[in-house]
Parts: structure tokens; sequence; C-alpha cells
């Protein structure tokens, strides 16, 4: 069965500091891969799509790159935080032959202070 | 664009109530239309989905049709219970690859 990690958990970093998020997807080959912030009391807004490695889109311009070094794992990264990061990300995966569902990993909470 | 619009939460209702939480669209052509729901600290998991007009979605008893003349998809449940209570989110996917387009999201809290 397929399985998606994503870590760490929560974050709490200094404004200005450098972001690492990770998201791994185990039981599948060559998924979509896809990066959602959630902000505060608000819904969800796709930041980025992969359907390959190296290869990523960005929906909205932003502080904020994601890379795919590797098949099942996708990144998400910025050299300088600011405050108007924080939010909760969430890293999703779909199979390209069934493209009528997304899997969602748990998440990170990240708080920038 | 392309845009999801849900009912404003918090909706509050006690145990065994009626529940609906409204969902419109505007997207280009007769996209996917899906709801996720959102259990505190946790991620989102797919309740149920429509993949075309009149589908009627299902799972867990909440329901949801497709309906392409008023370009909705309202999540219905007869009878709510306290494990009930999360945030429930509509959405589409639009484009070549499944990108997905939410709504804001609606938090259901069942009392006892």
């Amino acid at each position: 069965s397929q399985t998606i990690h994503q870590w760490p958990a929560t974050l709490v970093q200094p404004v200005g500091s450098p972001l690492s998020l990770e998201c791994t997807v185990e039981g599948t080959s060559n998924p979509n891969l896809y990066w959602y912030r959630q902000a505060a009391g608000r819904g969800l807004q796709l930041l980025f799509y992969s359907i390959g490695i190296d290869q990523i889109s960005s929906e909205v311009p932003q502080n904020l790159s994601a890379s795919r070094p590797q098949d099942r794992q996708f990144i998400l990264s910025s050299k300088k935080l600011l405050l108007s990061d924080s939010g909760f990300y969430l890293c999703a995966w779909t199979d390209p032959p069934n493209y009528n569902e997304q899997f969602f990993g748990p998440g990170t909470r990240l708080t920038v202070l | 664009g392309d845009s999801v619009t849900q009912m404003e939460g918090p909706v509050t209702l006690s145990e065994e109530a009626f529940l609906t939480i409204n969902c419109t669209y505007t997207a280009t052509g007769y996209p996917s239309l899906f709801w996720y729901v959102q259990y505190p600290g946790e991620g989102l998991q797919l309740l149920l989905k429509a993949t075309k007009a009149d589908d009627k979605g299902s799972n867990k008893g909440f329901e949801a049709t497709y309906r392409k003349e008023t370009t909705s998809f309202h999540l219905e449940k007869g009878s709510v219970q306290v494990s009930d209570s999360a945030v429930y989110f509509c959405a589409f996917a639009t484009g070549g690859y499944n990108k997905l387009i939410f709504g804001a999201g609606t938090r259901l809290a069942v009392h006892p």
C-alpha cells in the first residue's frame, strides 16, 4: 500500500532563516506530487506541483521554491522566511492513471516568529 | 477564474441533527468534484467524490450530488455524530495535472 510522509511535523523558525520541508511517498512510482499551504483560517492554496524528477511548476509567485531530486521525494524550501510563510503545509500525491484522487500527508505546521 | 465558494463556518449542531454544507464552483468544463475532511491536527482525507453530472458521491453517511445546472456540490448528512467534528473542504480538479482548487473550508462542531 502507498504511504506519504512529511517532516518535520512542527517547526518554529525566526524570520530570515532558511527552510526545508520534506515529503516522501512509498509504494508507488512516477507519482504527481503537490505542495499546498493552508494559512490560518483560510483554505488550501496550491503552491507547486511536479510531474517528474526536476520538473516543477509554480502556481503562485512567492518566497518559496520546490525541488524533486528523486522520483518519490519532494522538498519545499526557502532561503529567507517571512512572517507570512507561517501556515500548515501539506504534501499530496496522485497516481497519473487515476487522476481522480489525491492523497495527502499529515502536514507540517510552520510558525515564523 | 476557477474558484470554490463554501458556506462560512463554524457550523454548530447537536448530535443527530441534519447537516448541509453548501458548495458552488466556477470552473471551465465539467471537472471532478470532491469533499475532503480534515480532523483536528491531521492532514486531509478524501470523503467522497463525483466525476460527472448527476453522480452522487457517498461515504460514512455523507452524500453530495454533482449538479451541473447550478454548479453545486452540497454536502449532506442525515444524522451527525460528535466524531464528525472537523473541517470540510469542497474542491474540484482542474487542468491536465489534477490540480485541486479548494474552498475556504467549513468547520463543523457537533455537540452531544
